[in-house]
């Protein structure tokens, strides 16, 4: 059974400072891995997908990268803002099936 | 650009009512997917559809069934609701096509279910 876990559970940067959060996963036959963030109560925004045959994606201050054959994958957030406050999840999609197996967050808070 | 649409955003019922929970995907997806997330805790896969047929099945109670329908929309029933069947419940869509791919999904803003 797959089984995500992210470290840290929280992190709390001051502004400008960047931000690495870790996802690791048990089982490496895998079809995608996603970021998403999420803010209290509130749904999930997609953020970045990375397939299983891609190493990095990148969108804005955001890069992801994806190590299959070690199970993990970390979130760089550059340059952080307060408006990045929330919490961050990865999913990993297996590569039999449709469904997302969810890590627990990354609840992150940017003090201005 | 549309996204995924889910109603009621907002659900009190008491224990041992029903509920059901809509969900349009975005236009042109073919596959919704339904999450349940309990408080602190995070999104866990009930089940999901692919051209109104079941694809995948997780954790869903027997208590609770799901059909897609002809217009792609999706409705969530749940009969004999529980205290613990508090939670935020997702539907995501996402664009499968003939090809099988397993594309990117987008979630819903979620239905705030509270039994009491």
């Amino acid at each position: 059974k797959q089984e995500v876990t992210q470290i840290p559970a929280a992190l709390s940067v001051p502004e400008g400072e960047n931000l690495v959060l870790n996802c690791s996963f048990t089982d490496s036959a895998i079809y995608n891995l996603q970021w998403f963030r999420q803010d209290p109560g509130k749904g999930l925004t997609s953020l970045l997908l990375i397939q299983s045959s891609q190493r990095e994606q990148t969108s804005g201050r955001l890069n992801a990268s994806l190590d299959k054959s070690s199970g993990r994958s970390t979130l760089y957030i550059a340059a952080s803002q307060p408006g990045d406050s929330a919490t961050y999840l990865c999913a990993v999609m297996e590569a039999a099936g449709n469904k997302l197996t969810f890590g627990g967050g990354t609840r992150v808070l940017v003090k201005p | 650009a549309a996204g995924v649409i889910q109603s009621p955003r907002h659900l009190i019922k008491e224990k041992r009512e029903t509920a059901t929970l809509k969900c349009y995907p975005i236009p042109r997806h073919d596959t919704v997917y339904w999450y349940q997330q309990g408080p602190g805790q995070d999104p866990q896969f009930l089940i999901s559809f692919y051209e109104k047929m079941q694809s995948d099945k997780g954790s869903i109670p027997d208590r609770f069934s799901a059909q897609q329908f002809s217009d792609y929309h999706s409705e969530l029933n749940m009969s004999s609701l529980e205290l613990g069947d508090s939670a935020l419940y997702f539907c995501a869509s996402s664009l499968v096509g003939l090809a099988g791919a397993r594309d990117e999904q987008f979630f819903g803003p979620g239905t705030r279910l509270t039994v009491l």
